[in-house]
């Protein structure tokens, strides 16, 4: 079945740090993974995107994540966390199954920045 | 302007009582969603809409109804509120695009539901 882990359900990092955020999917074909994040009271926002190519894709605000078909991740990395990043994070699958594509989300992880 | 507008954004209710969830979009998409969001259970599909005449259940569809107005309006409805459908929901809208089997969702900013 579709499914998208994401193990860390809180993550605390000082400001400053790297960062790296977990995601496991499980899907029979060819995946399209993003990831999304959630500020306090506000709606999801998309960070980056994989379809196919560069294994390594860059997104907004400093985010990369690389695709790794033998391990079945979508990890998401930031090299240096700003205050700002403090929010939730959603990794998702585009999943095709009952005749229609779908988005699979993962259960997020929460990151809390100290200063 | 926000793209996609969801009202109202917080909303108290009592148990038994209609209530609808709108959402709009300037986006100019065809396809909208509604999901609920809870704690440790991440983004729950409830309808999906592809066109005005097109609706679908999603994976946690009972309990709720939703109303396809026009192309920019999506409407979710509980029909009689029970305290279990306390949660965040969101509206979200996608494009279909030749080629490309999944496309960014766009999404609202929530609203915050809570059944007494």
């Amino acid at each position: 079945a579709q499914s998208v882990t994401q193990p860390d359900i809180h993550i605390t990092v000082s400001e400053g740090a790297s960062l790296e955020l977990r995601c496991n999917y499980s899907y029979g074909a060819t995946p399209y993974l993003f990831w999304y994040v959630q500020s306090p009271g506000q709606g999801l926002q998309l960070l980056l995107k994989y379809f196919s190519g560069d294994t390594l894709v860059q997104g907004i605000k400093g985010f990369e994540a690389e695709f790794k078909r033998s391990q079945s991740s979508f990890n998401l990395r930031k090299p240096s966390v700003h205050w700002s990043d403090a929010a939730e994070y959603f990794c998702a699958v585009g999943a095709y199954f009952d005749n229609t594509d779908k988005l699979i989300f993962g259960t997020g992880t929460r990151l809390q920045v100290f200063p | 302007d926000a793209d996609v507008t969801q009202t109202p954004r917080n909303r108290i209710t009592k148990t038994g009582k209609r209530i609808m969830l709108e959402c709009s979009q300037t986006k100019g998409h065809d396809r909208m969603y509604w999901y609920r969001q809870d704690p440790g259970l991440g983004l729950r599909l409830i309808y999906y809409s592809f066109d005005v005449k097109d609706i679908n259940k999603g994976e946690i569809s009972d309990g709720y109804s939703v109303s396809r107005q026009a192309q920019a309006k999506f409407s979710l409805s509980l029909e009689s509120a029970i305290p279990n459908q306390t949660a965040l929901y969101f509206c979200a809208t996608s494009d279909f695009a030749s080629g490309v089997p999944y496309n960014e969702q766009f999404f609202g900013p929530g609203t915050r539901l809570t059944v007494l």
